[in-house]
């Protein structure tokens, strides 16, 4: 089991313009959770998702949008990139009995 | 706003030592604790959960709880260099996501 996957690794991208991050689980979780990680700052949550179909905004939402589009896959979308959004980004699913969190690899997102 | 406190560190403690790192919430009703472990340039992973009041042991490391003050802590027996990691506190308040803290950098020398 590959637990839970991110795509891409690294990622740089200019002022302006647009991505989507990936995420995808094979832990039958129904939450998904995505995250930014600034250094001092530990992390925050941006959107998750209770379980498939719905979506519901963190503490910090402006900028992003995200999709669940099934059970497995929960994607954050950047619609324009600003050198704010320079962060590490973790996609998380979370027991629903015991709320125990289990982490992806993360992405690193450099916005010139 | 609910917030979860820790010492940014960084402890450094000796081979062999207790390493003790500690957790401060303001929610009340929070009712789930957690310390996660997080190597530089990877992941949190999560090492240890505790639900009650007291002591939870695993291995060689030990969660303790007191829900009146508000405080958690994880305790670490016998430190190795392969502990030094940043160790984030996630608290659960109840009906709401994930509280965490700034977490705490430990530095085990051999």
């Amino acid at each position: 089991n590959a637990g839970v996957t991110q795509t891409p690794k690294f990622q740089v991208l200019k002022t302006g313009q647009s991505m989507t991050l990936q995420c995808a689980q094979d832990m039958n979780h129904n939450s998904m959770y995505w995250y930014r990680q600034d250094p001092g700052m530990g992390l925050r949550l941006i959107y998750y998702s209770a379980s498939e179909g719905t979506t519901d905004k963190g503490e910090v939402p402006n900028g992003y949008n995200v999709s669940r589009l099934n059970k497995r896959e929960f994607s954050l979308r950047l619609e324009s990139a600003a050198p704010s959004q320079t962060s590490v980004y973790f996609c998380a699913t979370t027991l629903t009995d015991t709320y125990e969190q289990y982490f992806g690899p993360g992405t690193r997102l450099t916005v010139t | 706003q609910k917030e979860v406190e820790q010492n940014s560190g960084p402890l450094s403690v000796p081979e062999g030592a207790i390493a003790s790192l500690n957790c401060t919430y303001s929610d009340r009703g929070s009712q789930s604790f957690f310390w996660y472990r997080q190597y530089s340039g990877k992941s949190p992973e999560l090492i240890m959960f505790i639900y009650s009041n007291g002591d939870k042991e695993d291995g060689r490391f030990t969660a303790q709880l007191n829900k009146a003050s508000q405080y958690v802590s994880l305790l670490i027996r016998d430190s190795q260099p392969s502990d030094s990691a940043t160790y984030l506190c996630a608290v659960w308040p109840n009906g709401q996501n994930f509280v965490f803290g700034p977490g705490t950098r430990l530095s085990v020398l051999p």
